[in-house]
């Protein structure tokens, strides 16, 4: 079974703060994507990356950050952390290149900024 | 100005009878469509997919029916299960992104 961890489930953060948010595939996909999950918004992809050191932004990249220094990790950054980045953020691999590919996604990391 | 959309936030239904989950899109270059389901404190599963040349894909209980020309698809559980509880949440993809709805709560009731 594919298993994508992420490394908290719950975080909170004061404003202005640097947040390190951590995942993690086991099943050496090559693509992985970060999105945020907002109510009556649905999951908006906020970047993504088709191999080790390579990203490319989502629909919502600003405030963001990504590192993909291995493959099996991509890390998602908020560089100053700001109340309107409260929400679950969910992160996501498949193996093929392209969106075509069943992503398989961890549980979440809901975030709450103070 | 959300391309995919899921216009009922909720649905519920009793168990035994069909579940009809409904998606519309505006983007006429989407290709390929997904459905996904979310319990509660656990991420999205793939669920089902058709691709815009078929307008129909079954597995199981679940199928999904692609009408191209309305830019609607939905998806149909028969018969629904208490297990089915869930939030759906339609995706359309357009060669390297994939657009999600904000999800419909699905309850089925025993």
């Amino acid at each position: 079974d594919v298993k994508v961890t992420q490394s908290s489930r719950y975080l909170v953060k004061r404003t202005g703060e640097k947040v390190f948010l951590e995942c993690v595939q086991d099943m050496d996909h090559e693509n992985m994507f970060w999105y945020r999950q907002d109510p009556g918004l649905g999951l908006r992809l906020i970047y993504f990356s088709y191999d080790v050191k390579m990203k490319e932004k989502g629909d919502i990249p600003e405030g963001y950050s990504v590192s993909r220094e291995k493959k099996e990790r991509f890390s998602l950054i908020l560089e100053s952390a700001s109340t309107n980045q409260t929400s679950m953020y969910l992160c996501a691999s498949s193996f093929f290149s392209g969106m075509r590919d069943t992503q398989y996604f961890g549980p979440g990391t809901r975030l709450t900024v103070l | 100005d959300q391309q995919v959309k899921q216009n009922s936030p909720s649905l519920s239904v009793q168990e035994g009878r069909i579940s009809i989950l409904n998606c519309d899109y505006t983007n006429s270059m989407f290709d390929y469509f997904l459905w996904y389901k979310k319990y509660p404190a656990e991420g999205p599963t793939f669920l089902i997919s058709i691709s815009s040349i078929k307008d129909k894909n079954e597995d199981g209980r679940f199928t999904v029916f692609l009408n191209k020309s309305a830019k609607h698809l939905s998806l149909h559980i028969v018969p629904s299960q208490p297990g089915d509880s869930a939030v759906y949440f339609c995706a359309a993809s357009e060669g390297n992104k994939l657009v999600f709805g904000a999800g419909t709560i699905l309850r089925v009731k025993s």
